[in-house]
Formats: structure tokens, C-alpha cells, sequence
């Protein structure tokens, strides 16, 4: 099946620094969504992007589908930034039919004051 | 609008019960899907219900199944609990529109620790 990398798998930032987390996937895919998890485990979908550039407020991703890779941008972080940062493919794959959304390992963000 | 309701949120069973997890989708909605998060892990998919039957399945045993009511309500029964089955259960939900190209929006988890 599709492989989902992340990386770096930790990442400690100062508040009001700036950060890339980056997103590696080995096949072609239909969907490509940005998660943060929150301490308590709630996923928030950060953003829906197969392919492109979206913004929102101090958050931006980029998803290069050619190259099989995405970013997500965090301008000047605050301490509720932190929690566990996933990207999720779906394979564009036929046997791939329905929503099985594959993960990444995550990114652990801890931002300190 | 409501989002996606997760039951219980946390429960705590020993090994060889039986425990039922319970999710009501999204408003518009149409499809349900289940994941387990181990401690420290991303989430693995364990099924996806649409249209009141299983359409898809990950790589977990037959102790773990699955139901879709009418009303596009699921829930996920797990038998004969392990000790590894101790782990966060995410609900997802979304809206087939046939393409794949759904987003999908989760719950807040139902935490089982099994001792």
C-alpha cells in the first residue's frame, strides 16, 4: 500500500518562531488532509489538499503531487500550536475505493513560552 | 451543526470481554469509518461502512466488526479484548460523492483500556 513519511518526528520551537513540517507519499492520491491533534485526542482537519497552496490565518500547506509531497507552514507559533501534527493520503489506486485514509507517523510540536 | 458524537469516552474492560463503540456522523453525511490509535502512533484504519455495509477493511481480525443503521449511525464491537487492544477509537465521517476525493472529519475518540 501507500507509504505516508513525516518529518522531523519532533520539533521544538519558541513561541513566535516560525516552522515547515513536511509530508512524503509514495503513490499518487485522491486526497491529502492535514490533522492536529490536540492533547485531549480530537483530530482538527487543518486542510483538505490534494494539490496547491491554502492558506488559513498563521497556517499554509502546499502539496506538490507531482513530486509526492506536502508542506504545512506555521507562522509565528503560539503555545496552542502545540500537539501531534498528521498528514493522511488516499490513494488514487482502484483497490484503493472508498475513504481509507493512510497516516503519517506525525509530527510531535511542543511550543514553549 | 452538529460534528461527529463519539460513546463512551473513555472505558476501562478486562481481557475476553466484549465492548461496543458507538458514532453518530456528521450531519449529511453518508459514510463511517473506523480507526484505532495505539499510544504514540498515527491511526490505522479498521473498517468503512457505507450505505449499511462494510465496503472496506484494514488488516485487523474478525474480533472486530462493525454495524450501519438506517439513519447512517455505526458501531464498532470488538470481542475477546487483548491487552493490544488498548488504544484510542476515531470515528470519521464523511459524504461519497464517488470520486475519493471526501473529507473526512473525525470525533473526539472513545479511549479503551483493556487490563
Amino acid at each position: 500500500g501507500i507509504q505516508v513519511e513525516q518529518s522531523p518526528p519532533d520539533l521544538i520551537l519558541q513561541e513566535g518562531a516560525n516552522s515547515t513540517l513536511r509530508c512524503n507519499f509514495s503513490d499518487s492520491v485522491n486526497n491529502l488532509q492535514w490533522f492536529h491533534q490536540n492533547p485531549w485526542g480530537q483530530l482538527i482537519n487543518l486542510f483538505y489538499i490534494p494539490s496547491g497552496t491554502k492558506q488559513n490565518g498563521r497556517l499554509s500547506a502546499t502539496t506538490v503531487a507531482t513530486e509526492r509531497y506536502s508542506l504545512l507552514y506555521i507562522s509565528s507559533s503560539q503555545t496552542t500550536d502545540s500537539g501531534v501534527y498528521f498528514c493522511a493520503v488516499l490513494s488514487r489506486r482502484p483497490q484503493a475505493a472508498g475513504n481509507k485514509l493512510t497516516f503519517g507517523g506525525g509530527t510531535r510540536v511542543l511550543v514553549k513560552p | 451543526d452538529a460534528g461527529v458524537t463519539q460513546s463512551p469516552t473513555h472505558l476501562i474492560k478486562t481481557r475476553g470481554q466484549q465492548v461496543t463503540l458507538r458514532c453518530s456522523p456528521k450531519s449529511g453525511h453518508d459514510t463511517v469509518s473506523w480507526y484505532q490509535q495505539a499510544l504514540g502512533q498515527g491511526p490505522q484504519f479498521i473498517f468503512q461502512y457505507y450505505e449499511e455495509e462494510e465496503r472496506q477493511r484494514g488488516n485487523f481480525p474478525d474480533r472486530f466488526s462493525g454495524h450501519q443503521f438506517p439513519n447512517y449511525s455505526s458501531e464498532l464491537n470488538v470481542n475477546a479484548l487483548l491487552l493490544g487492544d488498548s488504544a484510542l477509537y476515531l470515528c470519521a465521517s464523511s459524504w461519497d460523492r464517488g470520486s475519493g476525493a471526501n473529507v473526512l472529519t473525525f470525533g473526539a475518540g472513545s479511549r479503551l483500556t483493556v487490563l
